[in-house]
């Protein structure tokens, strides 16, 4: 089992604020995928970064993939409300989408109005 | 993408009984998986439910307490039996479905079940 660290594990900030959160591992990852879960809702993929050095942009949203394919990082620049959900990275399924997925334990994203 | 609806959406149930938890895709689908979500956390696989075979369960969770169903390609049912306070959480069904590259798979969720019980 690839083992995913996620920090923080809480982060509650003011609007307009810009914040990073990463996404940790020991393990080589082929790619890797970040999902939003918003309350009362399930998870929703945000990005697959695959290239190791990667760095894809969604909107305020830019996530990087790190060189070794061991780590990535989420960075939102000036962060609104809508942001607020719990952020989770876990390694791509392979086999053809035979495989579930094995999430980090997440960071919890609050931004105040 | 894919559309899922879980029912029930939430229930509040009373120890030592047993609750089934429904899942609906509007296409057929060979696989589907489903989660546990306890209180604050992250989501955790509980097992893969593959059409007419039986379910394969990862570790720490068993048939007996979480037997599941997958009569048809587009349904899915999860048993949580003989429920206890540590069952309180919520119960997510899931379908992979592939990314535009090709490549990869992306995970289609549906919203979820919240069990709370007494």
């Amino acid at each position: 089992t690839q083992l995913l660290e996620q920090s923080p594990q809480f982060l509650s900030i003011q609007e307009g604020e810009n914040l990073t959160v990463y996404c940790n591992s020991s393990s080589v990852f082929s790619s890797l995928q970040w999902y939003r879960q918003e309350p009362g809702e399930g998870p929703v993929l945000l990005v697959t970064v695959v290239t190791g050095g990667e760095v894809k942009k969604l909107k305020r949203l830019t996530f990087q993939f790190g060189d070794a394919r061991k780590d990535s990082s989420l960075h939102i620049t000036a962060a609104q409300p809508g942001d607020t959900g719990l952020y989770l990275c876990a390694p791509t399924p392979s086999g053809g989408g035979a495989d579930g997925l094995t999430f980090g334990k997440g960071t919890h994203l609050i931004i105040q109005p | 993408s894919a559309v899922i609806s879980q029912k029930p959406s939430r229930d509040i149930c009373q120890r030592g009984t047993s609750l089934t938890i429904q899942c609906q895709v509007d296409s057929q689908v060979t696989m589907m998986f489903w989660y546990r979500q306890q209180p604050g956390q992250s989501l955790t696989l509980i097992a893969t439910a593959n059409q007419g075979s039986e379910a394969t369960y990862e570790s720490g969770f068993v048939i007996d307490k979480f037997p599941i169903s997958r009569p048809n390609l587009t349904f899915s049912t999860l048993t949580v039996s003989n429920m206890s306070p540590e069952d309180s959480s919520i119960y997510l069904c899931s379908v992979p479905r592939r990314l535009p590259s090709g490549v990869n798979n992306e995970q289609f969720f549906g919203p979820g079940t919240r069990l709370t019980v007494l």
